[in-house]
């Protein structure tokens, strides 16, 4: 079975500073696909990025960046000189061969305040 | 280009009650998929439907159904409801079943059982 750990609840940040949001997976397959999901108050999930289990190298796309680590089963994503419109619940998933649909984190508040 | 669209926005229904959820896929888009989501957790998924057929389930009991139309289009019906099955329902559509394949969502129907 599939399982996303998101450890933090909720974060507040000041606007401009930088915010990591952890991410913890169990799979046993060996080939799965990683997700950010952006939440706003309308209710619809954005899709930021999708990372597979075979390519571990870390990429910035503006002002988002993560850090994928097989070792410890761990997706982090960071927001770079956050503002007030990243304000937001933040999902982590997981979607794998054995089990094609996605497994959602319980998700973080995001509070980036002016 | 319309996204993926959800309808009713909002339902009150008393318990014991029918309803009846419905989804209209992003364009090009040939499956759909529904997610539970109970405030302040992570969506969960419910079912997938592909070729007008329920490909994959969730654990969720069969007073959860569904169909698809020849147009890709869904719907999501719920007998005998139950207080606990207040929550937002997302409808996420994406082409083809592969794990390699972006998921677009709604904006949900915001259900509320009383």
């Amino acid at each position: 079975a599939q399982k996303v750990t998101q450890a933090q609840t909720e974060i507040s940040v000041v606007e401009k500073e930088d915010v990591t949001l952890d991410c913890v997976y169990e799979t046993r397959d060996t080939t799965y696909y990683l997700f950010w999901y952006k939440q706003p108050p309308s209710g619809e999930l954005v899709f930021l990025i999708r990372r597979n289990s075979f390519d571990e190298q870390n990429e910035i796309s503006g002002r988002y960046s993560w850090n994928f680590q097989k070792s410890t089963s761990s997706f982090n994503f960071t927001i770079t000189a956050s503002q007030v419109v990243d304000s937001a619940v933040y999902f982590c998933a997981t979607l794998s061969g054995s089990a094609r649909q996605l497994t959602f984190g319980s998700g973080t508040q995001l509070t980036v305040l002016p | 280009d319309a996204g993926v669209t959800q309808s009713p926005t909002h339902l009150i229904k008393t318990r014991g009650q029918q309803v009846t959820l419905r989804c209209s896929p992003k364009s090009g888009h040939d499956t759909v998929s529904w997610y539970q989501q109970a405030l302040g957790q992570g969506p969960q998924f419910i079912f997938q439907y592909y070729e007008e057929e329920e490909r994959q389930r969730g654990n969720f009991p069969d007073r959860f159904s569904g169909h698809q139309f020849p147009n890709y289009s869904s719907e999501l019906n719920v007998n005998a409801l139950w207080l606990g099955d207040s929550a937002l329902y997302l409808c996420a559509s994406s082409f083809g079943v592969g794990m390699n394949t972006e998921a677009f969502f709604g904006q949900g129907t915001r259900l509320t059982v009383v």
